[in-house]
């Protein structure tokens, strides 16, 4: 099945630093990508919708200048959290729209944030 | 915005014995879906539901797409100990919205 992977898979950054996150898929091209944010013990909540070429759509209460999205390729979105804090720290999960072969979106692996 | 209430909540449950969880919406979606999250990983498509009325069976898996798309279900018939794991619920139109999980736990 299509496959979607993130990098890294966990990662451990100083507060007022920021870091990239990584979410590619495999074998498919993705015009369309998901960022999700999960707390623990919580469920998945969309964080915003990122499209191949142009502007990333943010949900409600989703800082856009914090949370920087760019999808460059049909294969790569990227997730950058600037200037982080610890309140930043949570499991983040990217998830890819397959519009082409099974219509089908498909999440990746998540990726695991703590801000010290 | 859209909301999903998934329930249970949480179960606690003997191995063998059947389960049902069940999602309602405040709004009609044209697609259901129910995933599987085991610790630390993303979740798992189980089911995929896009016609009302739609009853799906995936192994010992069993979804409904409600009548009125505001609602599904989902059944697992004698449950083993890898079922054990969190449960969502999620409706989709352009973007997929998830329920609150149910965990499912299973009793030694």
């Amino acid at each position: 099945g299509a496959v979607v992977s993130q990098h890294p898979s966990w990662v451990i950054c100083k507060s007022g630093t920021s870091v990239k996150i990584e979410c590619r898929s495999l074998d498919f091209q993705a015009t369309t990508m998901f960022w999700y944010r999960q707390f623990p013990k919580q469920s998945l909540m969309l964080m915003a919708t990122s499209n191949e070429g142009s502007k990333a759509t943010y949900e409600q209460g989703v800082e856009k200048d914090k949370f920087l999205i760019n999808h460059a390729s049909l294969t790569l979105s990227t997730l950058t959290v600037t200037s982080a804090h610890p309140e930043d720290s949570s499991f983040y999960i990217c998830s890819a729209w397959d519009r082409g072969k099974s219509g089908e979106q498909y999440f990746g692996p998540g990726t695991r944030l703590t801000v010290t | 915005g859209q909301q999903l209430n998934q329930s249970p909540q949480s179960m606690f449950i003997q191995e063998g014995e059947d389960v049902s969880m069940n999602c309602t919406s405040s709004s009609i979606f044209n697609t259901w879906l129910w995933y599987k999250q085991d610790p630390g990983e993303g979740p798992v498509l189980l089911i995929a539901l896009y016609k009302a009325g739609e009853l799906t069976s995936n192994g010992r898996l069993t979804a409904q797409f409600g009548i009125t798309r505001k609602d599904s279900f989902l059944n697992i018939s004698a449950s083993i100990p890898s079922d054990v794991g969190i449960y969502f619920c999620a409706g989709r139109d352009d973007k997929i919205i998830f329920g609150k999980g149910t965990r499912l736990h299973i009793l030694p």
